[in-house]
C-alpha cells in the first residue's frame, strides 16, 4: 500500500517569512495530492491540491510542487501570517479507489 | 458548516457503555469515511463506504461497528471501548466512484473513554 511521509513535524517561522513542508510517497500509481489545514479544535480543510499531470500549482500565497520522478511534493507558503498557524496534512490518493493516505502532519507556528 | 455534520461534538463514556456517533452529509457525495485522529499520529482510516457498500475495513477492532443506511448517513457504534480509544473521530465524504476531489471533513467527535 501507499506510505506517505511528511517533514518537518514542527515548524516555526517569523511573520513574513516563507514556510515549506515536504512529503514523499511510495506508490507510483498515486495521482492526486491534496493538502489540508487543520486549525486548533477544527476540522481539516482542503487548501490546495495537485494532480499528477501538473508540476506546480499556485493560489495566492500558497503553492504546491510535485516531482513524480522523485515521488515527492511540497507545500510552500509565502509571506506567512499568524493566521497560517495550524497543522498541515499532505495526502496521496490513487484515483479510482478514492482512498487517501495522510502524512503525519506539520504543526506550523508563525511568530508575530 | 461544510455540509458534513457530526454529532455529538463531545462524548465521555465508560468502558461498559454503548454509544453511537452520527455523521450526515448533504453534498450529494457517494463515499463516506471514518477516521481516527490521535495526538501525534497520522489520520488513521477506519472504514470506507462507497455507494453504501463497505469497501475498506482497516483492521479495526470489533468494538467499533459502522453502519451506512444510505449515502447521506454514516454511524459508528461503540461498545466496550478502551481508554486508548480516546481520540477525535472524524467523518469525511467525497464524490466517490473514482472521481477526483478532496475530502470534506466534519468537525469531529471528541471521544473520551473513562
Amino acid at each position: 500500500g501507499e506510505n506517505v511521509e511528511q517533514h518537518p513535524s514542527t515548524l516555526s517561522v517569523q511573520e513574513g517569512d516563507s514556510a515549506v513542508i515536504k512529503c514523499t510517497y511510495s506508490d507510483s500509481a498515486s495521482n492526486y495530492f491534496p493538502w489540508y489545514k487543520q486549525e486548533l479544535g477544527k476540522r481539516p480543510q482542503l487548501i490546495i491540491d495537485i494532480r499528477s499531470n501538473v508540476g506546480e500549482k499556485k493560489d495566492q500565497r500558497i503553492a504546491v510542487t510535485l516531482n513524480k520522478t522523485a515521488k515527492h511534493f511540497s507545500l510552500h507558503i509565502t509571506e506567512t501570517q499568524p493566521e497560517d498557524s495550524a497543522v498541515y496534512f499532505c495526502a496521496a490518493s490513487n484515483i479510482p479507489g478514492n482512498q487517501f493516505y495522510f502524512g503525519t502532519g506539520t504543526s506550523l507556528t508563525v511568530i508575530p | 458548516e461544510t455540509g458534513v455534520t457530526q454529532t455529538p461534538r463531545h462524548l465521555v463514556m465508560g468502558m461498559t457503555n454503548k454509544k453511537s456517533l452520527k455523521c450526515e452529509q448533504h453534498l450529494g457525495h457517494n463515499a463516506m469515511y471514518w477516521y481516527k485522529q490521535s495526538a501525534k499520529k497520522p489520520l488513521e482510516l477506519m472504514f470506507v463506504y462507497n455507494f453504501k457498500e463497505q469497501t475498506e475495513n482497516n483492521s479495526v477492532p470489533s468494538r467499533f461497528s459502522p453502519e451506512c443506511p444510505n449515502s447521506s448517513h454514516l454511524f459508528l457504534h461503540l461498545h466496550t471501548l478502551q481508554p486508548e480509544d480516546s481520540a477525535l473521530y472524524l467523518c469525511a465524504s467525497s464524490r466517490g466512484g473514482g472521481s477526483r476531489g478532496g475530502y470534506t471533513f466534519g468537525s469531529g467527535t471528541r471521544l473520551t473513554v473513562v
